[in-house]
């Protein structure tokens, strides 16, 4: 079974559309994840939920909004698509509440291409 | 505020010689530290973690790291390259807050020639 997956693997689209990008996790986690790769494979957080709460909220444009229906979901929406969005977007998951120790197990990935 | 430096963005070894990549930190708080190791076209894995017990810490696949907080360091060794290793290799410290926040380093892509 997969730990985190990701829907969809790739992701071709045109400027100014909105796309969603899902996220799944079935290791019973209270917190997920969402980052950005660029170009560069530099990794920047953008948002984590803990239990369905948003937690973390870095400066991310507001085209992006992240739900998270339950605690093993969340999904990614991106209104009117920007060619600076085309980057790799990975989802992960940790168990923060238990005083863990904070490690993440990521997803596959979502290749975002803006054309 | 919490951030990670890997000295050498591309380091390239011969198969079988030693890998070492380097990673500082700076961290106000003790620090969880971690590697991962990213694949081609694939997401990250946890290499291995520092969660304050041994400062010496091995992990999958051969690799070991040592963290050393005289000289805020976590470098990640392995005594004999494959030509497997080659990937990209994350350094992450975790945030101060209790979110479980990462914050990664840049990067070192390991080369490895036969």
């Amino acid at each position: 079974d997969t730990a985190v997956s990701q829907t969809p693997k790739y992701l071709v689209t045109q400027m100014g559309n909105d796309k969603s990008i899902k996220c799944e996790q079935n290791l019973g986690h209270d917190t997920m994840y969402w980052y950005k790769q660029d170009s560069k494979k530099f990794l920047k957080i953008m948002f984590s939920y803990n239990n369905k709460e948003l937690i973390i909220n870095e400066t991310v444009p507001n085209r992006f909004s992240p739900k998270s229906p339950d605690k093993a979901h969340l999904n990614l929406h991106i209104n009117s698509l920007e060619l600076g969005d085309s980057a790799v977007y990975f989802c992960a998951s940790s168990q923060v509440s238990s005083g863990a120790n904070y490690e993440q197990y990521f997803g596959p990935g979502t290749r975002l291409t803006v054309t | 505020a919490q951030s990670v430096t890997q000295l050498g963005s591309h380091v390239s070894v011969s198969e079988g010689a030693l890998v070492l990549l380097r990673c500082n930190y700076s961290s106000s708080v003790p620090p969880y530290l971690f590697w991962y190791v990213q694949y081609p076209n694939q997401g990250l894995q946890l290499l291995l973690k520092y969660t304050s017990a041994a400062t010496l810490v091995k992990g999958i696949n051969g690799f070991e790291a040592e963290f050393k907080k005289s000289e805020t360091s976590f470098h990640l060794t392995k005594p004999s390259a494959h030509m497997s290793d080659a990937a990209e290799y994350f350094c992450a410290v975790s945030g101060s807050s209790n979110t479980g926040k990462l914050i990664f380093g840049q990067g070192t892509t390991l080369q490895v020639k036969p």
